[in-house]
C-alpha cells in the first residue's frame, strides 16, 4: 500500500540531546513537510522541501534541522536548541507545492522530554 | 494576518442527532479549503478538498460547502464511528493554514 510511514512512535529526549525523527513516503510525491501539533492549536509548519536536495523554513523553524537526500525521505533533527520540544510532529506529502493537491499525512511521532 | 477559526472546539451528539461544524477564515487569494479528520494518536485522513464558493462535495454521512468566507461540514445522523477530531486548513500564498479542530464525540 502507498503511504507515509513515520517512526518511531514514542521518542523521548534528554536533556542537551539531539534526536532524529524519520519521514519516508512511497506515494512518489515531490513535495514533503514536517508539522507540530500542540494541544489546542492549529498544525504548524517547521520546515518544507519541493524536491531533492531543497528545502524551505516554515514559521517555526528554530530548533530543527531537516536534510531531504533521497525523495522518498525527509527526516527531521529535533535539536538541543528547541526548548520546548515536546509535541506530537507529523509529516505530510503532497504530488507538489504548486497544484494545490491535498497533502497526505503519517500516523505521527510523539516526543517527549525525559 | 490570514486566520482560520474552527467552532465549535467541541460537539457532543447523539447518535442520529445531525450537526454541522463551522471553519471561517480570513485569508487573501483563496486556492483551497481541505477538511480532514483525525483520530487520537494518528495523523490526518484527508476528506475534501473545495476550491470555489458553491462548491459542495458528499462523502457518506458527510457533506462539506463553501462560501467566500466559510466552509461547514454536515454530518448527517452520525454513528459512534464519526467521532473525532474534524480540522480544516487553507491553502493560500503557497502555505496550508490549519484552524484547532472540532472534536467531535457521537454517543449511541
Amino acid at each position: 500500500d502507498g503511504g507515509i510511514t513515520q517512526s518511531p512512535k514514542y521518542l523521548f529526549r534528554k536533556e542537551g540531546q539531539n534526536v532524529t525523527l524519520s519521514c519516508e513516503q512511497n506515494l512518489n510525491h515531490d513535495a514533503m513537510y514536517w508539522y507540530r501539533q500542540d494541544p489546542g492549536q492549529g498544525l504548524r509548519l517547521i520546515y518544507y522541501s519541493q524536491i531533492v536536495n531543497d528545502f524551505q523554513k516554515g514559521d517555526i523553524a528554530e530548533g530543527y534541522s531537516v536534510s531531504r537526500e533521497k525523495k522518498e525521505s525527509f527526516p527531521l533533527t529535533v535539536t538541543s536548541a528547541q526548548k520546548n520540544p515536546t509535541a506530537f510532529y507529523l509529516c505530510a506529502s503532497s504530488i507538489d507545492t504548486r497544484k494545490d493537491q491535498p497533502q497526505h499525512f503519517g500516523d505521527g511521532t510523539r516526543l517527549s522530554i525525559l | 494576518e490570514d486566520q482560520v477559526t474552527q467552532s465549535p472546539e467541541a460537539l457532543r451528539l447523539q447518535e442520529g442527532e445531525s450537526s454541522s461544524l463551522n471553519c471561517s477564515y480570513t485569508v487573501s487569494g483563496l486556492r483551497g479549503l481541505f477538511w480532514y479528520r483525525q483520530d487520537p494518536g494518528k495523523g490526518p485522513e484527508f476528506l475534501f478538498t473545495l476550491y470555489s464558493a458553491g462548491e459542495e462535495k458528499e462523502k457518506e454521512r458527510l457533506k462539506a460547502t463553501l462560501t467566500k468566507k466559510e466552509s461547514f461540514l454536515h454530518i448527517t445522523a452520525p454513528k459512534p464511528e464519526d467521532s473525532a477530531t474534524y480540522l480544516c486548513a487553507v491553502q493560500a500564498r503557497g502555505k496550508l493554514q490549519f484552524g484547532a479542530g472540532t472534536q467531535v464525540v457521537v454517543t449511541p
